[in-house]
C-alpha cells in the first residue's frame, strides 16, 4: 500500500525559531500533498495544498508568510513553521494524493514550542 | 458546500457490543465517502470508503458502513467491539478539488 512518512515525529523548540516538518511519498509519486493542523481532542484543519513544482495554496486564516510549503519532488513536502510561538504547537499531519483522489496520511508530528 | 456531520462526540460501549457512529452529509453533487481512525499520536488510517457500487462498504478491522443516498447517511458499523477499537472516528467527503472535509469526530471508548 502506499505509505507516507513524516520527520520529524515529535520536536520542541523555543519561541522565535524556525521549524521544518518533512513529508515523504515512499512507494508513489504525488503532485498533490496536503498540510493539515489538529489541536487536541479536535477534527483536522486544511492549512494548505502543496503542488510539485507550483506555489502552494493555502485556506483562508492561515497565514503564508509563517507556514512557509516548499514541494520540491514529486515525493516530498516540506512545511516549515516560522518565528515559532507556543500558539504554534499543535499536531501537524500531512497527507499524500493518490490515485482515485484518495490521501494517504503520514504518522504525523507533534510540535511544542517553549 | 459540501459537509459533513458526526452527531455524536462520544460513544462508550461495552467490549463485544455491537456499535454505530453516526455521520450525516451534505452535497448537491456525487459524493466520495470515507471513514478513518486514528490512534493517539498518530495518523489517520483509512478504515473503508465509498465511491460508487455497492452501498454496504466493507472495511479493515471488521468495520462496515453504508451509504444512504435519501438519507444522506454514512454511519459506520461494528458487530462486536474490541478495547483495541478505542480511538478517534472521523468521517469525511471529499470535494472535486481532492480536498477532504472531515467531521467533528467521534470518539469510541470501549469498556471492558
Amino acid at each position: 500500500g502506499a505509505v507516507v512518512s513524516q520527520h520529524p515525529s515529535w520536536v520542541i523548540c523555543k519561541s522565535g525559531t524556525s521549524v521544518k516538518i518533512e513529508c515523504r511519498s515512499l512507494d508513489f509519486q504525488a503532485t498533490t500533498m496536503f498540510w493539515y493542523r489538529q489541536f487536541p481532542k479536535q477534527s483536522l484543519m486544511l492549512m494548505a495544498t502543496s503542488n510539485e513544482g507550483s506555489k502552494a495554496t493555502y485556506e483562508q486564516g492561515v497565514e503564508k508568510d509563517k507556514f512557509l510549503i516548499n514541494h520540491a519532488s514529486l515525493t516530498l513536502s516540506t512545511l516549515t513553521v516560522t518565528s515559532a510561538h507556543p500558539e504554534d504547537s499543535s499536531f501537524y499531519i500531512c497527507s499524500a494524493l493518490g490515485l482515485r483522489n484518495e490521501q494517504f496520511f503520514g504518522p504525523g508530528t507533534r510540535l511544542t514550542v517553549l | 458546500a459540501q459537509s459533513v456531520t458526526q452527531l455524536d462526540s462520544q460513544v462508550p460501549v461495552f467490549e463485544e457490543a455491537p456499535v454505530e457512529l453516526r455521520c450525516n452529509y451534505s452535497s448537491s453533487v456525487s459524493v466520495y465517502l470515507f471513514w478513518y481512525v486514528q490512534y493517539p499520536n498518530q495518523g489517520l488510517q483509512l478504515l473503508l470508503k465509498y465511491l460508487s457500487g455497492s452501498t454496504l462498504v466493507k472495511g479493515i478491522n471488521g468495520f462496515e458502513a453504508e451509504f444512504n443516498k435519501s438519507q444522506t447517511s454514512f454511519h459506520l458499523r461494528k458487530p462486536s467491539v474490541h478495547i483495541s477499537d478505542t480511538a478517534e472516528y472521523f468521517c469525511a467527503v471529499i470535494r472535486n478539488t481532492g480536498k477532504l472535509i472531515f467531521g467533528q469526530g467521534t470518539t469510541l471508548q470501549v469498556k471492558p
